[in-house]
């Protein structure tokens, strides 16, 4: 199975202040075929299920905000809240489907500082 | 708006069996692969397992292979799992999610709210 690692396990971000969190997968997740990271990072707020913010690495989906943004490629992947907001307050999680078995990273816990 | 709701959670004892469903609206159901993936309390995000389409290409977690089994109804808009010989680590929310409609694994969007399995006797 590819292993996904996510760092760091919390952080506490001032509002308006970027925050970065980043994942690592225990091989690459890069297709040289179609020249594709297979990707995505995912936001869950309390009692809520997740919520799909960007696939092939860097991708937004529609209607998620610009102050999300993924990048990465290969084996180390980034997701970047380039401006804090209140309602940013989550869990994120990084999920690579290279392999048919998907997998999981631990997740972030965003907070206030 | 796209809609994943599922049932059939509750209490189980260990070694005992439980049927999850998972009706979908507002979208063509029968042109998409779908999943279940769970989340013990207080724990991370675990898949569990994928259906493409047509019901022809099926993959299974480690964890839960040769228990578990998913399937679907393409004339009912609805995906189910069963689940046999339960054990206690499979206590979790389990979430019904919508892949993509290329036969293969992808990303999971929109996720449905979560039915809760607890196992314990």
């Amino acid at each position: 199975d590819i292993v996904m690692t996510q760092s760091p396990d919390s952080l506490a971000v001032s509002l308006g202040e970027r925050a970065t969190i980043n994942c690592k997968s225990s091989q690459s997740v890069f297709y040289g075929s179609n020249n594709k990271n297979y990707l995505a990072w995912y936001q869950q707020k309390p009692g809520q299920p997740p919520k799909l913010l960007i696939y092939w690495a860097s991708t937004r989906e529609s209607g998620v905000p610009d102050r999300f943004s993924g990048s990465g490629s290969g084996t180390d992947f980034t997701l970047t809240i380039s401006s804090l907001q209140a309602e940013d307050v989550a869990v994120y999680y990084c999920q690579q489907y290279y392999s048919t078995l998907l997998t999981f990273g631990g997740g972030t816990k965003v907070e206030i500082k | 708006e796209v809609q994943l709701v599922e049932s059939g959670g509750g209490l189980v004892q260990p070694g005992g069996s439980l049927r999850l469903s998972c009706a979908a609206s507002a979208f063509t159901f029968s042109s998409y692969d779908m999943n279940w993936v769970r989340q013990a309390p207080g724990k991370g995000l675990e898949w569990v397992s994928y259906i493409s389409s047509s019901s022809n290409t099926i993959y299974y977690a480690d964890s839960v292979r040769g228990r578990f089994t998913i399937s679907r109804d393409n004339a009912k808009n609805s995906l189910y799992l069963q689940m046999n010989r339960l054990r206690d680590e499979d206590t979790a929310v389990y979430y019904c999610a919508r892949g993509g409609t290329t036969a293969r694994p992808i990303w999971f969007d929109p996720w449905g709210q979560g039915t809760l399995v607890t196992v314990s006797s």
